[in-house]
């Protein structure tokens, strides 16, 4: 089975400042099947990214993906109020595959 | 606009089925792959499965053997048993919609809580 590992855990910054967060596969993942989602408190996750790179529909552009293989990384260019949360990402094997895993998480916080 | 709304018992006794249902609104279930997610609290995002209406079904090889799930064209709907639940099946559990055009979950309902214990 293909494990996600986010990294930080935890990021610590203030508004306006920009935010990287890290997606690292344990093995190569097609792009295809790379998607983000963005999680706030007491609420249902919220799709951000799909094909590692395409902002879904209403996702402001301050918002970016991009990686391949094994390593994916998430971009908030200008964090805003309403951008602290927390992140997953997430990887689908495909052609109804029975392999569809979150990573654990990127919890963003203001500084 | 499809939303979701997830409906059940909000406990459940150690070793008994859980049963949850989620209505379908605004589209018909007619179409795409309808999903299971959960989350215990604190915790990330567990895939528990999904059901297309065709009936076609895919589960987490972790939850397969306890994991039912089945649709009601008529009522819009489609259904999740989870058997033999533990204290660790604790979570908030999701309904969502798979889009097979950008592979991946565009829309989730609101997430009801379902609490294991005696």
């Amino acid at each position: 089975e293909i494990v996600l590992t986010q990294s930080p855990g935890t990021l610590s910054l203030s508004p306006g400042e920009r935010a990287t967060l890290s997606c690292r596969a344990s093995q190569s993942v097609s792009s295809t099947y790379l998607v983000w989602y963005q999680q706030k408190p007491g609420q249902a996750p919220r799709l951000l990214i799909y094909g590692a790179s395409s902002r879904a529909t209403g996702i402001p552009d301050r918002f970016s993906g991009s990686g391949s293989g094994t390593d994916f990384t998430l971009t908030i260019s200008r964090l805003e109020p309403e951008d602290f949360a927390v992140y997953y990402c997430q990887r689908y094997g495909g052609g109804g595959s029975s392999s569809l895993t979150f990573g654990g998480g990127t919890k963003v916080e203001i500084k | 606009q499809v939303q979701l709304q997830e409906s059940g018992p909000g406990l459940v006794k150690p070793s008994e089925t859980l049963s949850l249902t989620c209505t379908v609104s605004g589209g018909s279930i007619r179409s795409y792959y309808w999903n299971w997610i959960r989350q215990p609290p604190g915790k990330g995002l567990e895939w528990i499965g999904y059901i297309h209406h065709s009936g076609r079904t895919e589960y987490n090889p972790s939850l397969k053997s306890r994991v039912t799930t089945s649709v009601d064209t008529s009522k819009n709907q489609f259904s999740l048993k989870l058997s033999a639940v533990t204290a660790a099946d604790t979570a908030v559990y999701y309904c969502a919609k798979w889009e097979e055009s950008i592979k991946a979950f565009d829309i989730w309902g609101q997430g009801t809580m379902v609490t294991v214990s005696a």
